[in-house]
């Protein structure tokens, strides 16, 4: 049980570029989320997902697209790379019900 | 809009000593509140949860934290520190709809020995 996992660990782009992050869970949980973490703002919520083939916005979504095709895969998506996207990536995911979310280790990005 | 707000930025104590990280939230229900600790390069790990009943939860790693409803707060305590405990810590209200976590912004501790 590998719980949620991340792909990449690293990755530096350069401004305009594009690239997909990918976030996997194997405990068959419905929610999904990501979230970037900033210095000093702690992290926040960029797109969630309640369910297969369903996403929605969070407060931060601009510049970034998802996609849920698969119960266990939650795809963000960078079109065009813009330096103020520099941070660190987690995914996160829950089952129904009033239960904590699971975090996965984290993508750290840089935009040059 | 819910939010949470973690008043110390930074926190240094001895090892050995009682630690108390502050956490005040704004929500308009009863809330889900969570203490996740993060050390450097490292992920999320759960501390604990309130989610109803008791007001005192205890977590992992002997910490334990106490949900005021009347202060709308949710500190987090622990009797004495290791120098293990060295990390940042974060506060999070949970929203019954999305099922989404809003953060504090973090406190950093730091362990003198």
């Amino acid at each position: 049980n590998a719980g949620v996992t991340q792909t990449p660990k690293f990755r530096v782009l350069k401004t305009g570029q594009s690239m997909t992050l990918l976030c996997a869970q194997d405990m068959n949980h419905e929610y999904m989320y990501w979230y970037r973490q900033d210095p000093g703002m702690g992290l926040r919520l960029i797109h969630y997902s309640v369910g297969e083939g369903t996403t929605a916005k969070g407060e931060v979504p601009d510049g970034y697209n998802v996609s849920r095709l698969k119960k266990q895969n939650f795809l963000l998506g960078l079109e065009s790379a813009a330096p103020s996207q520099t941070s660190v990536y987690f995914c996160a995911s829950r089952p129904q019900g009033p239960r904590e979310q699971y975090f996965g280790p984290g993508t750290r990005l840089t935009v040059t | 809009a819910q939010s949470v707000t973690q008043p110390d930025i930074h926190i240094t104590v001895s090892e050995g000593a009682s630690l108390e990280l502050r956490c005040n939230y704004s929500y308009g229900a009863t809330p889900y509140l969570f203490w996740y600790v993060q050390s450097p390069g490292q992920g999320l790990q759960l501390l604990l949860k309130y989610f109803s009943g008791d007001t005192l939860v205890q977590g992992i790693k002997g910490f334990e934290a106490e949900f005021k409803r009347s202060q709308s707060s949710f500190n987090l305590r622990k009797p004495s520190v290791h120098w293990s405990d060295a990390a940042e810590y974060f506060c999070a209200v949970g929203d019954t709809g999305r099922r989404a976590l809003t953060f504090g912004s973090g406190t950093r501790l730091q362990v003198q020995p």
